[in-house]
Order: C-alpha cells, then sequence, then structure tokens
C-alpha cells in the first residue's frame, strides 16, 4: 500500500482555521485520499475523501494538491471538539487493497481556548 | 439506527482465559472488520468479511485468535488462549459496501487487559 507522511502533532486555538498536511508522494492513480480522526476514548470517525478534485463537506474540506502527492485536510474554524487524532489514508480502488483502511501514525491535533 | 455495537466494553481476564468479542454491525452493511490498536502499533486491521464471508485475515497474529460471522448481525472475535500482550482495545467496524467512496462506521471499542 502506498504509505503518507503526516506531522506527528499540531496546535491550534478555537476558532481560527487549522491545515492539517499529508504527503502521499507513491500515490497510484486510482488511490483515493481519504481522512479519519479518532476523539479521545472513541473508534475513529469519517471526515472526508477526494481523488483529484477538492472536496467540501459540513465536516471539513480536502485540497488535493495537482499531482496528487499532497493533500491538505482543512477546518475552517477549530473547536475544541476538534481535538483529535486525524488520520490521512489512501485507499485503493481495486486489487489487495479492496475496501481495506490502512491507518498511519496520525497527527494529534490540540485546540486551546 | 444505534449504530456499531460492540460489547463488552471492558474486559479483564487473566492469561490462558478465552475471551471472546462481539460485534453487532450496522444493519444492512455488508462489509465487517475488527481491528485492534495498541499505543506501540497503532490501528491495525486483523480481518475483514464481505457478506459473512471472510475476505481478508492476513493481519489476524496467530492461531489464537480466530473471528466468526455466523449471520449478518453479529460477529465475534476470540481469543483462546490470551496473553498479556494482547491487551488492547478492539474495534469492530461496518460499512454498507466495500467501495472506495464508503465510509466505515466504527463502534465504541472493547478495551481488553489481560493480566
Amino acid at each position: 500500500d502506498a504509505k503518507t507522511t503526516q506531522p506527528n502533532s499540531m496546535e491550534s486555538n478555537e476558532e481560527e482555521p487549522v491545515h492539517l498536511p499529508c504527503n502521499h508522494s507513491t500515490i497510484s492513480g486510482t488511490d483515493y485520499i481519504h481522512w479519519y480522526r479518532q476523539l479521545p476514548s472513541q473508534g475513529p470517525e469519517y471526515v472526508i475523501h477526494g481523488l483529484t478534485s477538492n472536496v467540501n463537506n459540513r465536516m471539513a474540506s480536502l485540497a488535493i494538491a495537482e499531482d496528487r502527492k499532497s493533500s491538505t485536510l482543512i477546518l475552517h474554524r477549530a473547536t475544541l471538539r476538534d481535538a483529535a487524532v486525524y488520520y490521512c489514508i489512501l485507499r485503493g480502488a481495486g486489487g489487495t487493497s479492496y475496501g481495506k483502511l490502512t491507518f498511519g501514525q496520525g497527527t494529534i491535533l490540540t485546540v486551546h481556548p | 439506527d444505534a449504530g456499531v455495537i460492540q460489547s463488552p466494553r471492558h474486559e479483564v481476564t487473566e492469561m490462558g482465559q478465552e475471551v471472546t468479542l462481539r460485534c453487532k454491525p450496522i444493519s444492512g452493511h455488508d462489509y465487517l472488520f475488527w481491528y485492534r490498536q495498541t499505543m506501540m502499533r497503532g490501528l491495525e486491521l486483523l480481518i475483514y468479511f464481505n457478506n459473512n464471508v471472510p475476505i481478508d485475515d492476513s493481519g489476524m497474529p496467530e492461531d489464537r485468535f480466530s473471528a466468526k460471522m455466523p449471520n449478518a448481525s453479529f460477529s465475534t472475535l476470540k481469543i483462546q488462549p490470551s496473553e498479556p500482550r494482547d491487551s488492547a482495545v478492539y474495534f469492530c467496524a461496518s460499512s454498507p459496501s466495500g467501495r472506495v467512496g464508503d465510509e466505515q462506521f466504527f463502534g465504541p471499542g472493547t478495551r481488553l487487559t489481560v493480566l
């Protein structure tokens, strides 16, 4: 599976935007970029995913570089409830990785009041 | 829908005992996944099922681990005999299909402690 690289930790202030980067230089043409987050003492939850175009949903935005070798998860206004570990995951559309999520170490986001 | 349900939420057992973790996926979901999370290894996929059939068990650590899905609404992960290194949080997840755009819905996890 193609790997992703994320910073171990980031900090933000409440109500400020947060940009969480992810590098995936070995991404293949059929890999989708997924983001999940895990709040303390909870299971992971889906945030957003995309292939080539930027994506927006109620939780966040995903900005994908033109060469797809990197992406950025954007939380427009961080709240204390956004403090979590954020995972950037490449998910293949077929083959042996079909249906599977391979989690890395993620980025620990701390939000200060 | 109540989401993915796991039981028990916490389990403390002694080395050598059999442990059974249970999962009820979201109704209508065709895929079920078992993950294990530890500080050292992070979140690892153990096994997943499609329509009650095991598809990939390459993540199952050893023969002491077994998983079954007798029907669409129930799955078990069994450890026999348990060892202290099995202490971890075990998550069950389900998804409507295995399509790349489908999200996986995770349960609250079972925290297992083996003494």
